[in-house]
């Protein structure tokens, strides 16, 4: 069974601290993972990674994937009050049912 | 500007009802999909679509019922036989080739009383 495990399911921090959230996966068919970012109802792509070892960035967000370990990182610097959020992690399944297979989830919550 | 919508918003329904979530996008997308999400639970698959007049099962699919009849619309039954029907509901869809990328609606919220 394709498995998604997140860690942790929930973390509190202050504002300016950097935040590391851990994804790891077991598919039988890997094609890419998913970082999304859920604040109220609908979740936004925030990235996609395919190949080991190549860092993506988008503002204080950067995000990369180790194939060998099964694992991926989302790194959030400087966070601020609006990083608070659900961050979902998910794996897109190949071998003819492409689908997605989701984590439960971080919950980030940054205070003031 | 181009978007899914998902609807009713918030939604109550008696036991032993049938009710019909409605999903809409004006993307073009060819794939849709419903998701299913309970509190500190992740997304469950429950249909999904890559094609007109064609879905296939999630994951959690029991006590669900879908149609694809056109390509803007994916319509979600909750019947009577899903025994846990109390949760939140999210529509998505995708580019033809990019199941990954998707694009969420707002979502709905169903109650069983």
């Amino acid at each position: 069974e394709d498995k998604v495990v997140q860690s942790p399911l929930s973390l509190v921090v202050h504002e300016g601290d950097t935040v590391t959230l851990n994804c790891s996966y077991e598919v039988t068919n890997f094609r890419s993972l998913l970082w999304y970012k859920q604040e109220k109802k609908a979740p936004t792509f925030l990235f996609m990674l395919t190949s080991s070892g190549i860092e993506k960035k988008s503002g204080r967000l950067s995000s990369i994937l180790d194939k060998k370990e099964l694992s991926s990182i989302l790194n959030i610097t400087a966070t601020q009050t609006g990083d608070s959020a659900i961050y979902l992690c998910a794996v897109e399944v190949g071998g003819g049912s492409e689908k997605l297979v989701f984590g439960k989830g971080t919950k980030l919550t940054v205070n003031p | 500007d181009g978007g899914i919508t998902q609807s009713p918003k918030y939604l109550f329904r008696k036991e032993g009802q049938n009710v019909t979530l409605s999903c809409e996008q004006n993307l073009n997308h060819d794939a849709m999909y419903w998701y299913r999400q309970d509190p500190g639970q992740g997304l469950r698959l429950i249909y999904y679509s890559q094609i007109v007049n064609d879905f296939q099962k999630g994951d959690i699919a029991e006590g669900y019922s879908v149609s694809r009849e056109k390509k803007e619309s994916f319509p979600l039954t909750v019947t009577s036989a899903q025994k846990n029907p109390t949760a939140f509901y999210l529509c998505a869809s995708s580019k033809r080739g990019s199941t990954g990328e998707l694009f969420f609606g707002e979502g709905s919220r169903l109650t069983v009383l």
